[in-house]
């Protein structure tokens, strides 16, 4: 069985850092593209980023919103992807999610996500 | 960027009613259109991929059609389980983008 579970999520204040990691079994990871989403309070889907796996270069995009500020890597060893946030604003609020792609080349979110993580950025 | 705009933004439905979820890309994007549904405090939950295909274990009163630019999500029968909040999303390039959502709520 899949499963997707991130964890890491928090209170935090502006300007600081913050790591989530997004622990998986059940598959191959390491054949995956796996991305990032998120989810404002009462608010729509943003995508974050993905990275794609090491068959396609493990090459990461990412929103215009995070770029600079956040970082996706991934341990296939583990199976574990990551997003690392830094300098984090009070926009970051947000619900995180975490999915598995339906290729390695990241084509497309699939029906494996995990239940999300809270990041609440305020002082 | 691609935008999304769906429409309607809201609908009120009985059960048994046919409903249509309608998305619109601001350019082609292929048959690369995705659909979610998500309930209150849940995940996002994946209905159909590329377009028109049925994710493994979602029921076959939901389908999907269109191509290019403009999208539909169809539900033939709603069912009570089916009150709930749809999302429209591309991936056809990057940055991937939502539409806004339509809210499905009973009449």
């Amino acid at each position: 069985e899949v499963q997707v579970v991130e964890s890491g999520g928090g209170l935090v204040q502006p300007g600081r850092s913050l790591r989530l990691s997004c622990t998986t079994s059940g598959f191959s990871f390491g054949n995956f593209a796996m991305s990032w989403f998120r989810q404002a309070p009462g608010k729509g889907l943003e995508w974050v980023g993905f990275i794609r796996s090491e068959a396609y270069g493990g090459t990461r995009e990412y929103a215009a919103s995070v770029k600079g500020r956040f970082n996706i890597s991934r341990d296939d060893s583990k199976s574990i992807a990551y997003l690392q946030m830094k300098s984090l604003r009070t926009e970051d609020t947000a619900v995180y999610y975490c999915t598995r792609d339906f290729t390695g080349g990241a084509t497309a979110p699939s029906g494996y996500w995990g239940q999300g993580t809270l990041v609440t950025v305020s002082s | 960027d691609i935008q999304m705009t769906q429409s309607p933004s809201s609908l009120s439905a009985s059960v048994g009613d046919r409903v249509t979820i309608t998305c619109r890309a601001s350019q082609s994007i292929s048959s690369y259109l995705n659909w979610f549904q998500q309930k209150p405090g849940k995940a996002p939950k994946l209905l159909i991929y590329a377009e028109s295909s049925l994710q493994r274990g979602v029921p076959s009163r939901f389908s999907g059609s269109g191509s290019g630019t403009d999208f539909t999500l169809t539900i033939s029968s709603l069912q009570p389980e089916d009150f709930a909040t749809y999302y429209c999303q591309q991936s056809y390039s990057t940055p991937w983008t939502f539409g806004q959502g339509t809210k499905v709520e009973i009449k």
